[in-house]
């Protein structure tokens, strides 16, 4: 898993709240991105970062919001927006985003659950 | 549409035997392709990548992939399986046009039996 950190490792929410999900890295990447996974599903991207204060949406952005204040921290918000919110959800980083033949490394992830 | 096709949902093989789990894709231009395992409960674990050169690459615990080209094909494989290997596998493109974009395969799950 890296030098990315990912907090708490279980989530339970109740319907109607929000929740953030914590991502940190120490890796001094630049980009960094949230995914979502599914049984049975591959991996959907929600949002990523390229830099500090910049963030585009994925695939699947509606129901979520992100920040990106400090380059090592790039926190995913579960609104109440997001119907279906139950997943494993990752969050990844990579030395920029414009870096082509660039990895992307993953945190252990963050289980949600909606009770 | 690009796509990346992992057509196996599970591959079983037997302690000791070769294993091979498939992918193939279908994007624009020459692709970058990637593996990586993931155990329960855990994050994903960067396996190998294929840039450009040799058709064969090799990657961590072992395993190594071959780029196929004309089949547009990036099959992950190993000479000697381990109970150990037994996870999931996931096959991943970046399409040369796109600067962030992975398009990922629904991963197979691969069992190893003593």
């Amino acid at each position: 898993d890296g030098g990315i950190t990912q907090s708490p490792k279980y989530l339970f929410r109740k319907e109607g709240q929000n929740v953030t999900l914590s991502c940190e890295q120490n890796l001094n990447h630049d980009a960094m991105y949230w995914y979502r996974q599914d049984p049975g599903q591959g991996l959907r991207l929600i949002y990523y970062s390229q830099i500090v204060n910049d963030f585009q949406k994925g695939d699947i952005a509606e129901g979520y919001s992100v920040s990106r204040e400090k380059k090592e921290s790039f926190p995913l918000t579960v609104t109440s927006a997001q119907k279906n919110p139950t997943a494993f959800y990752l969050c990844a980083s990579s030395m920029s985003a414009g870096g082509f033949t660039d990895t992307q490394y993953f945190g252990p992830g963050t289980r949600l659950t909606v009770l | 549409a690009q796509s990346v096709a992992q057509p196996e949902d599970q591959v079983n093989v037997a302690e000791g035997n070769p294993l091979t789990v498939k992918c193939t894709y279908s994007v624009s231009g020459n692709p970058y392709l990637f593996w990586y395992v993931q155990y329960p409960n855990r994050g994903l674990q960067f396996l190998l990548k294929y840039i450009t050169g040799d058709n064969l690459v090799k990657g961590s615990y072992g395993f190594e992939a071959e780029f196929n080209k004309s089949q547009t094909s990036f099959h992950l494989k190993k000479p000697s399986a381990l109970v150990s290997d037994s996870a999931l596998y996931f096959c991943a493109v970046r399409p040369m046009d796109s600067n962030y974009q992975l398009i990922w395969g629904a991963g197979t799950k691969l069992i190893i039996k003593p």
